[in-house]
């Protein structure tokens, strides 16, 4: 099945603690990206990649950090988490670029403490 | 600056009436729009676009309507059943090639 996973998909955190939230796709994309979703904001990119050891950022970078070493992974990085960051992340795909339809994973709740 | 705005937080709809969700943008040079549907607790997913060369889009109960001098997108959905109940996100594309902007959402109920 083609799907966009993430791990994890709710984590509680404290302030300062390094975290990984990874993201995985099965179906061959080049392009990936991280959003975070807050309440009366929509979704905000956070860093995007159009391939292997190619990322830049988004909208909202501040606070994180991505890697793309191979095309099917593209982790976010939080080295120092900070109660702002508590929020609802999504990861998607496609296949070239943003102006096809991108594929989310389900989402990982993050909380801050 | 929202570069995209959703100005409906929210919207209730009697099943089998239309639905119709707005979304308004201030950049000129966006050229490609979406639409994507969340559901509590799993990611968006895509519904329809509609390029700036086109002023619809029609694909079964769901049409998207562009009108370019106004800025202006909207989504018809006819006829509206219970289980479109979900949050609706316009996005656009456009000035910086890889880059998507979304609005705040709009919380769709249609109720039976």
């Amino acid at each position: 099945e083609a799907q966009v996973t993430q791990n994890p998909r709710y984590l509680i955190t404290v302030t300062g603690k390094k975290l990984t939230v990874t993201c995985s796709q099965n179906m061959n994309h080049e392009y990936m990206s991280w959003y975070r979703q807050d309440p009366g904001l929509g979704l905000r990119q956070i860093y995007y990649s159009m391939n292997v050891e190619v990322t830049d950022k988004g909208d909202v970078p501040e606070g994180y950090k991505v890697s793309r070493k191979e095309k099917r992974n593209f982790p976010l990085i939080l080295e120092s988490p900070s109660p702002n960051q508590t929020s609802l992340y999504f990861c998607a795909s496609n296949p070239t670029g943003v102006g096809e339809t991108q594929y989310f994973g389900p989402g990982t709740r993050l909380l801050v403490l | 600056d929202q570069q995209v705005k959703q100005n409906s937080p929210s919207l209730s709809v009697q099943e089998g009436r239309i639905s119709i969700l707005n979304c308004d943008y201030t950049n000129s040079m966006f050229d490609y729009f979406l639409w994507y549907k969340k559901y509590p607790a799993e990611g968006p997913t895509f519904l329809i676009s509609i390029s700036s060369i086109k002023d619809k889009n029609e694909d079964g109960r769901f049409t998207v309507f562009l009108n370019k001098s106004a800025k202006h997108l909207s989504l018809h959905i006819v006829p509206s059943q219970p289980g479109d109940s979900a949050v609706y996100f316009c996005a656009a594309s456009g000035e910086y090639g890889n880059k998507l902007v979304f609005g705040a959402g709009t919380i769709l109920r249609v109720k039976s």
